[in-house]
């Protein structure tokens, strides 16, 4: 079956820092590009990096860049995010997500919520 | 960046109707244009891709069209199943970006 399984997430004061990781099974992890995209409570879906298939390249929105590393081990089909000055306005749920056909996001885990807050 | 702007926000409709949620980008954007549902408390789930391209699973009371600035996805004949949140998501220069929702209740 494929599968992403979040983990990681919890409560962290403002300022503190904070790692997701995102199991992947029941597929070929290393070929494909990955995502994390978060949903702040009773909100929509907002994008918030993506990682291609090799961790060669990796992009960010705006509002994440410079505080937020994704990075993957394709030896462990483990993808990470790594969540640095987190700020209220980050409580949210993450999800994972696999990169579908035509840039699409076909696969995603369950969540794993992050609340910033002191 | 571009933004995606869907229309309505909220729609209210009975089982059988034909519902139609529109997704207008800032500007023209390429074919990368997908649709997912979401339901309470779980993850989003694919529904199209390539602005007109069925998900294997997803029945064929889904479809998609456009082009350019404007799309839509239309649901032939509403179940209760479908009652859930949707979302439209495009890709540009590597950066992609969702729709704001567009939630489908029970009349």
């Amino acid at each position: 079956e494929v599968q992403l399984v979040e983990s990681g997430g919890g409560l962290v004061q403002p300022g503190g820092s904070l790692r997701l990781s995102c199991a992947a099974s029941g597929f070929t992890f290393s070929t494909y590009w990955m995502h994390w995209v978060r949903q702040a409570p009773g909100k929509g879906l907002v994008w918030v990096s993506h990682i291609n298939s090799d961790g060669s390249g990796a992009t960010y929105a705006d509002s994440v860049k410079g505080r937020f590393t994704i990075s993957r081990d394709n030896a462990k089909n483990t993808l990470y995010l790594q969540m640095n000055s987190l700020r209220a306005e980050d409580t949210a749920v993450y999800y994972c997500a696999r990169g579908g056909r035509e840039r699409s996001l076909d696969i995603w885990g369950q969540g794993t919520m992050v609340t910033v807050s002191s | 960046d571009i933004q995606l702007t869907q229309s309505p926000s909220f729609l209210s409709a009975s089982v059988g109707d034909r519902v139609t949620i529109t997704c207008r980008a800032s500007q023209g954007i390429s074919s990368y244009l997908a649709w997912y549902q979401q339901k309470p408390g779980k993850a989003p789930k694919l529904l199209i891709y390539a602005a007109s391209t069925l998900q294997s699973g997803v029945p064929s009371r889904f479809s998609g069209s456009g082009s350019g600035t404007e799309f839509t996805l239309t649901i032939s004949s509403l179940q209760p199943e479908d009652f859930a949140t949707y979302y439209c998501q495009q890709v540009n220069s590597y950066l992609w970006t969702f729709g704001q929702g567009t939630k489908v209740e029970i009349k």
